[in-house]
This record gives C-alpha cells, structure tokens and sequence, in this order.
C-alpha cells in the first residue's frame, strides 16, 4: 500500500537538543497524526493535526499541518533519554474510509 | 485515552497450525477495528478493516483465507492466522475506534513467532 516520504529514517543526538522530522506525501490527506512507538509495544498517539496550516504543541512537542495538506513536521525540543523510540507519521484521507496511511518511521536514539 | 488491549502479547506456534489473536477495547464500543502487521525495521501496514457484524474488508495482497477475521461483538475482534508459515512470524497490531471521525487506539500488539 502507498506510504509516506518520512525523513530522516533515523538520528543520533545528544541530550537538551532540538530535533526535526517530517513526512511528505504526493497526495492530499485530511488529518496527520504523529505516533511513538516503543521497542515491543503499539504505537500512541502523540499529536493529531486536523486543519491545513494547523500548529499544535504537546509538551515539548510541536506540530504542524503543511498549508498544501501535503507534508507536515514534528519537532521536539530539549530532548531526554526517554524520548527514544521510533516516531510515526500517519495520514487520514475520509475518501479511504478513514485508514491511516504511515510514514516509514523515524528511530531516534538520545545519548545522556 | 481509551485502552485496546491485544491478547496474548507474545505467541509461539509450530509450522501448520492456527493461532488467534484477540483485540479487545476496554472502555468503549469499536464500531471499527484496524489489523496492521509489522516487521522489523518496517512501518506499520494495513491488514484489514473489520466492522462490526460485517466482513472485514482486506487490503490489497493479504489473504483473507489465510488471516481470518471476526468482528462478532462492539468491544472484541480477533485474527486468526491459519497454517501459520515462519514468513508469517511479525508484529501483529490492532486499533479501534468509536466511529468514524474519532480517534482510533492501538493495542500494545502481539508478537508471533512461527517456527
């Protein structure tokens, strides 16, 4: 099935630094959901963007919706170890039946 | 946020034999139910959509004969992986929602390892 251009596929950094990914799709999607998923469970849901343009924070996390409903970006500042883990993003089309569309994932490691 | 719990977490089965995975939401009814398998390194991929009291609706190159799914009741969905191959060994994970424009919750997944 067709997935999201989700970059960078993975990232080292230190503790206390800023980090930035993003998903980029050739198509149009309604709604973009950033998940985590840890080492052997499901994913949770982080942020869930629902209108073009949107910016939504949650925590240290921030989020936005591309104006052309066809990327949007997560960042997450002043990381801490616990921050490790696998980041997600998903696409929602109504057209689809309301199916999540996910990126490739994006594995961030944290060094203490 | 409402709880989808998966049962078992972890399951291992011989080569040709059966094994049911069970989702459950906890604390709300699922008119909807998702089925994602995932290997390792890879991301999630849809499986199939299961409402409750129809038939799933799979994707496409899943086997329906092979995965079978039961959506009988508004809190439970289960898969059943039949004549399980080792190719078959994944992460099996479920997600449920209220109704259509709501938020849908994963379960913690399932673990399945053929050998």
């Amino acid at each position: 099935g067709q997935q999201l251009n989700q970059s960078p596929q993975s990232m080292f950094i230190q503790e206390g630094e800023d980090v930035s990914m993003n998903c980029t799709s050739s198509s149009i999607f309604n709604t973009w959901l950033w998940y985590k998923q840890d080492p052997g469970e499901g994913p949770v849901l982080l942020i869930a963007l629902y209108k073009a343009g949107e910016l939504t924070s949650n925590g240290r996390l921030t989020a936005q919706f591309g104006i052309t409903r066809k990327d949007s970006f997560l960042n997450i500042s002043a990381s801490i170890p616990s921050d490790v883990g696998i980041y997600f993003c998903a696409g929602q089309r109504e057209t689809s039946g309301s199916r999540l569309t996910f990126g490739e994932g994006t594995q961030l490691t944290v060094n203490p | 946020g409402a709880v989808v719990s998966q049962h078992p977490s972890w399951v291992i089965c011989k080569s040709g034999t059966s094994v049911k995975i069970e989702c459950r939401s906890l604390d709300f009814q699922a008119t909807t139910m998702f089925w994602y398998r995932q290997f390792p390194k890879q991301s999630l991929m849809l499986m199939a959509t299961s409402n409750e009291g129809s038939k799933a609706t799979y994707e496409q190159g899943v086997e329906k004969d092979k995965f079978l799914i039961n959506h009988a009741s508004l809190t439970l969905s289960t898969l059943t992986v039949t004549s399980a191959h080792p190719e078959d060994s994944s992460f099996y994970i479920c997600s449920a929602r209220w109704q259509r424009n709501t938020e849908a919750f994963f379960g913690q997944g399932t673990r399945l390892t053929v050998v």
